[in-house]
């Protein structure tokens, strides 16, 4: 069963444009939501998140939409660069009574191209 | 920020030879230590979770034999995987959070385990 889904599997945008990569969760008991990037060869690193209370959260050219009532939630990345180049997974964090689970997307690769 | 070092970031070895990978938390202290498993293009999928001092537990379908955990300190996690073969062949990656709600999990950079 995957609880979070994510969409598309691949993205090629030019430089300069806007990057958004779509995720859907079926879970309502998940209460955080990060995003990771990971470049080819390395680990992920968290790149934003938010929790289900907040509609947006922005940093630098980062910025996630959270949609609580339609379980959904995006990553946009304006102003794309070839740097931004790299694999993305949403997530999602169940946390209580004693319990921790991540479960991720499927992941997105970007390619921006020059 | 919290590092996460992981040890060695690739190996190649031969059938049967048992590989242990090291995961280290530079600058916090990790109660809890994650092990996933990637293959190429894929997700990361969770094969065990361990908290120190505690044996580990791993997720449905893991070998326990297969992949040894040991958690003995707060800092210091290691995956052993046992009598190598071919399709033990994958990027492993480590993970640790520390203690209390807030903690965010943070990643080792991974190590390629290539099996011949």
């Amino acid at each position: 069963q995957q609880q979070v889904k994510q969409s598309p599997q691949s993205l090629i945008v030019q430089k300069g444009g806007i990057s958004i990569i779509n995720c859907a969760y079926e879970n309502t008991a998940f209460d955080y939501f990060p995003w990771y990037q990971q470049f080819p060869g390395k680990g992920p690193a968290l790149l934003i998140a938010i929790r289900p209370d907040v509609s947006e959260k922005k940093e630098g050219r980062f910025t996630i939409s959270f949609n609580k009532s339609a379980k959904q939630f995006s990553l946009h990345i304006m102003d794309s660069q070839p740097g931004d180049s790299a694999t993305y997974f949403c997530a999602a964090l169940l946390w209580g009574a004693g319990s921790y689970q991540l479960t991720f997307g499927k992941g997105t690769k970007l390619s921006v191209i020059p | 920020g919290a590092v996460v070092s992981q040890h060695p970031s690739r190996v190649i070895c031969k059938s049967g030879t048992s590989v242990k990978i090291e995961c280290r938390s530079l600058d916090f202290q990790a109660t809890t230590m994650f092990w996933y498993r990637q293959f190429p293009k894929q997700s990361l999928m969770l094969m065990a979770t361990s908290n120190e001092g505690s044996k580990a537990t791993y997720e449905q379908g893991v070998e326990k034999d297969k992949f040894l955990i040991n958690h003995a300190s707060l800092t210091l996690s290691t995956l052993t995987v046992t009598s190598a073969h071919p399709e033990d062949s994958s990027f492993y990656i480590c993970s640790a959070r520390g203690r209390g709600f807030n903690q965010p999990q943070h990643f080792g950079d991974g190590t390629r385990l290539s099996i011949l």
